[in-house]
This record gives C-alpha cells, structure tokens and sequence, in this order.
C-alpha cells in the first residue's frame, strides 16, 4: 500500500521568506509526529498530532514554526520568515500506534 | 529520558552476522527499546523493539541483557543494503499515545561486499 508522501522532495527558498511544507500520512494512522534532520545530526521532534487532541508543540524551535492536520489526515508544517539556520531535512511520520512509518522528507534550503 | 550510548561506527563483511550494541543504563522499568534505522538519503524505518525478553523478527533480532542496562540488535547475514545509521531508542512512550522519538547519533553501519 501507500506509505506516507511529502512534498515537496526538495525546497530552496531566499531568508526571510515563508515555506510550508505538506505530509500525507498512511490511511486511517491516527498519529503524526514531525521532525528534522540537520546535517550530520540525529533526528530532532518537532510536533506531534493525535487525532482530535491538543497537539504536543514542545519540539518546535521557535514561533515561527506552526503546523496544522487538517480533517486528521493531511499536515502542513509552515516556517515564517525562513532563516540560515532552518535549512534541513524535515520528515513526517505516521503511525497507527507506537511503530512510526516515515515519509523520505523534504530537504529545505533558506539562501 | 534514558540516555544511549552506541558506537559511532562499525564495519561488517557481506553474509557475516552483526552485532549492534547499545548501553541504556538509565532505562527505566517499563521503557520500552526500540530499534530504528535509516538507509541513505531515506527516513528512519522501524527494526524491531522489546521490554524484558528477546526478540526475533524477519529483519532481525534484539538481545536484552537481564539488567536492562544494555540490548544488542543481531543481523544475521548482513548484506549491502543492510548499511544504514541504527538507532537505538528506549523511552519511547511520553505518556499516553505520544511515542515521540529520541534520536541520538546512532551506530553507521559499513557493510563490505
């Protein structure tokens, strides 16, 4: 079946600009977490949603970084007013419980 | 949350069983350890994950030491596409349904042909 999609693959965008990224997560998988990947890092959480709750925000950086799940399925992460420093792999994962299934990412470049 | 210690690198040749270990020794009783790995230039992809006893799936198996301060994940017959960062994870439950990840640095596996 289909695993969960992101698009785009790859984003290169000016700082100071305003970037959304969008997750399709596998059918009927009621959590969806996001987090990124700097170069050379591990992976960093960002913000996790679970069907109709509260999302879990403790991972994002900074207000610039929101993220919404529409109708609970699709998410977009959008970053306001991009800089140096968000430049990175953002992947999105999905999960019917505890096992997560990833998305192959979106890598951001900010210029 | 528990604290891993992993080696950064290891080398395996093709067909050779590998042994992954990592040190949890601030695990508590009901963390979970969980075993992800993340082949180039892809997400992360579940390996496998145990409590207490050790466990075998089709991609590998999970050897936890009696104390629990420690597991090591078994590859049988590594082969080339075996070559990945692995990760291992304890403490994956924040309370409720949340499992969000704790990602360290994980273990670069080389695999020789």
């Amino acid at each position: 079946g289909a695993g969960v999609s992101q698009s785009p693959s790859n984003k290169v965008t000016e700082k100071g600009k305003d970037v959304e990224l969008r997750c399709d997560p596998i059918s009927g998988h009621t959590a969806l977490y996001w987090y990124r990947q700097s170069l050379g890092q591990g992976l960093e959480f960002l913000i996790y949603f679970q069907g109709n709750s509260a999302p879990d925000k403790s991972g994002l950086p900074s207000d610039r970084f929101s993220a919404e799940r529409t109708g609970g399925s699709v998410s977009t992460l959008t970053i306001q007013r991009t800089q140096q420093e968000d430049s990175a792999v953002y992947l999105c994962a999905s999960s019917p419980g505890y096992k997560q299934y990833f998305g192959p990412g979106t890598r951001l470049t900010v210029l | 949350d528990a604290k891993t210690t992993q080696p950064n690198s290891m080398e395996s040749n093709e067909e050779e069983p590998v042994h992954l270990p990592c040190n949890h020794s601030t695990i508590s009783g009901t963390d979970y350890i969980h075993w992800y790995r993340q082949l180039p230039s892809q997400g992360p992809e579940y390996v496998i994950h145990g409590l207490t006893s050790n466990v075998n799936n089709r991609m590998a198996s999970l050897a936890i030491a009696e104390d629990r301060k420690s597991s090591t994940l078994i590859l049988h017959r590594a082969t080339l596409r075996d070559a990945a960062v692995y990760y291992c994870i304890p403490d994956m439950n924040s309370g409720g349904s949340n499992y969000k990840l704790t990602f360290g640095k994980g273990t670069l596996l080389t695999v020789n042909p």
